[in-house]
């Protein structure tokens, strides 16, 4: 079974400044998508960023990259130039795409990120 | 375009009661997943439907949990009877194709079982 980790409860940040999110997961498939989603405190929970593992270049949007190392089973999540709208709770979550199965999404258990003006 | 709406937001109920929670997904996309979040754990999949018909319905965690999306288009989760562990956050998510679309989660409803 697939397991996604996330070993860092709560982060900080002070606003410009750049921090990296860590997600590891494990697997025995080959072809999966890695997703970082963020939950802004009492709003709805949105897609940062994708990263199919058959492609090699890492995920980018804006300030948003990820660092996927496929061997390693990670997917870090840099954000650079830090706001104060980041302040949320980043999910990692891992998908196997749909082959006679539910393409459901396992989620690891979170981090609370805090940026500090 | 609106995005996936849950109801309620809040839900506060006592043991033993029942409760039912709604989402509205994205107009036009065939399916629906069920997720929750007990506090400080991770988020695990209940249930996904694809039209009308439960395609997994694997996560669910007993038979106190009934979910319906009566003519492919909202859903509803049932909790009969409420139990304290059933209390977190029930999220709801949509997308439109199956392996590839990225899922759309809507705002969720706190559920407390008192």
């Amino acid at each position: 079974a697939q397991t996604v980790t996330q070993s860092q409860p709560e982060m900080s940040v002070q606003e410009a400044e750049t921090v990296t999110l860590s997600c590891t997961y494990d697997t025995s498939e080959s072809n999966y998508y890695l997703f970082w989603y963020k939950q802004p405190p009492s709003r709805q929970m949105i897609l940062v960023i994708r990263q199919e593992a058959y492609k090699q270049q890492n995920a980018t949007e804006n300030r948003f990259s990820v660092n996927f190392q496929k061997a390693a089973k990670s997917f870090s999540l840099k954000i650079s130039d830090s706001q104060l709208g980041d302040t949320a709770m980043y999910f990692c979550a891992f998908m196997k795409p749909y082959g006679g199965a539910t393409n459901k999404l396992i989620f690891g258990t979170g981090t609370l990120l805090a940026v500090q003006p | 375009e609106a995005g996936v709406t849950q109801f309620p937001s809040h839900s506060v109920i006592e043991k033993g009661q029942t409760v039912t929670l709604r989402c509205d997904p994205i107009s036009g996309h065939d399916n629906l997943y069920w997720y929750r979040r007990v506090m400080g754990k991770e988020i695990k999949f209940l249930l996904h439907f694809v039209k009308e018909s439960k395609q997994d319905e694997s996560g669910m965690p007993n038979n106190r949990f009934l979910a319906e999306r009566t003519g492919g288009t909202y859903s509803t989760l049932k909790v009969q009877p409420a139990e304290l562990e059933d209390s977190g956050v029930y999220f709801c998510a949509s997308s439109q194709e199956l392996s590839t679309d990225t899922q759309y989660f809507g705002p969720g409803t706190r559920l407390t079982v008192l």
